[in-house]
C-alpha cells in the first residue's frame, strides 16, 4: 500500500459543485501540502499544515479550503467548481528536518487526483 | 525563498552524461538544494540534497560551487528511463514556515 494515498484518482464535476479531495497518510509525518499541476506550470503550492492545529496559504489558495482532521489526514476542498479549477492534484507529506543522518526532510508524494471541471 | 532559474528543456543521448544546471542568486546561509523528478502523471519523488561542494549517491551528483549561487545535478549514463521533469528547490529546512516552492523544472529528454 502506498504511504501518501489520495482519492479520488480521477473526477469529473460540473462547474459549481463542490468537491473533496481527501489526502491520507502512514509515515507518521507532521507536516502536509496540498499542490496543483497544470501543463507547463510545474507545482505550485495551494495549501500547507504543519501540525493537526497549523494551516497556511500557499501561492494559490483562492477558491480553495482546506480541513487537517488528524495528523494523517489532510483534505482539500473546492467549495465551487471552476473550470480553471482543472488541473492535476497533489498531496505531501514531510518529516521535521533534523539534519542528522541520512534525514532530508523530503517530500513523499501521492499518485496525484486529476480533477475535470466542466 | 531563494528564486530559482533552470532551463526549460534538455535533449541527450541514451548512455551520455546530463548536467542540469539551477541558478539561485539570492540563496540564503542557511538554504539546502534539493532536486526531485517527476515522471508523467506520478508526483515528485527526492533525488538529492546538499549544502555545498560535492554530494553523490546511487543516482545522481550534485555540484555546488564556493559562492553557493547555482548547483549542478549530474546524471551519469542517462537511458530512456531518465526522460522527466527536474526540479530545483532552495530553502532552509530548519524554517519551520518553509515553503517547498517547485517552479517549472527542467524537462530532460533522453533520444535513443
Amino acid at each position: 500500500d502506498a504511504d501518501v494515498t489520495q482519492t479520488p484518482r480521477n473526477r469529473i464535476t460540473k462547474t459549481g459543485k463542490r468537491i473533496m479531495l481527501e489526502c491520507s497518510q502512514t509515515k507518521g509525518h507532521d507536516r502536509m501540502y496540498w499542490y496543483r499541476q497544470d501543463p507547463g506550470l510545474g507545482l505550485r503550492l495551494i495549501y500547507y499544515s504543519f501540525d493537526v492545529k497549523d494551516i497556511n496559504k500557499g501561492e494559490i489558495s483562492d477558491g480553495y479550503s482546506v480541513s487537517r482532521q488528524a495528523q494523517a489526514k489532510f483534505s482539500l476542498s473546492l467549495e465551487s467548481a471552476i473550470p480553471n479549477q482543472t488541473a492535476l492534484y497533489f498531496c505531501a507529506t514531510s518529516d521535521l528536518w533534523t539534519g542528522t543522518g541520512a534525514d532530508t526532510g523530503e517530500l513523499f508524494f501521492g499518485e496525484g487526483s486529476r480533477l475535470t471541471v466542466l | 525563498l531563494a528564486k530559482t532559474t533552470q532551463p526549460i528543456s534538455m535533449d541527450s543521448y541514451e548512455g551520455q552524461e546530463v548536467n542540469i544546471t539551477c541558478s539561485h542568486n539570492n540563496i540564503a546561509t542557511n538554504d539546502y538544494i534539493t532536486w526531485y523528478q517527476q515522471f508523467p502523471s506520478q508526483g515528485p519523488r527526492f533525488i538529492i540534497q546538499g549544502y555545498k561542494t560535492k554530494v553523490t549517491n546511487e543516482v545522481a551528483s550534485l555540484f555546488i560551487p564556493a559562492d553557493r549561487k547555482s548547483s549542478t545535478l549530474s546524471l551519469p549514463r542517462v537511458s530512456l528511463s531518465d526522460t522527466a521533469v527536474y526540479y530545483c528547490l532552495v530553502g532552509d529546512p530548519w524554517d519551520t514556515g518553509n515553503q517547498f516552492y517547485f517552479g517549472t523544472g527542467t524537462s530532460l529528454t533522453v533520444i535513443p
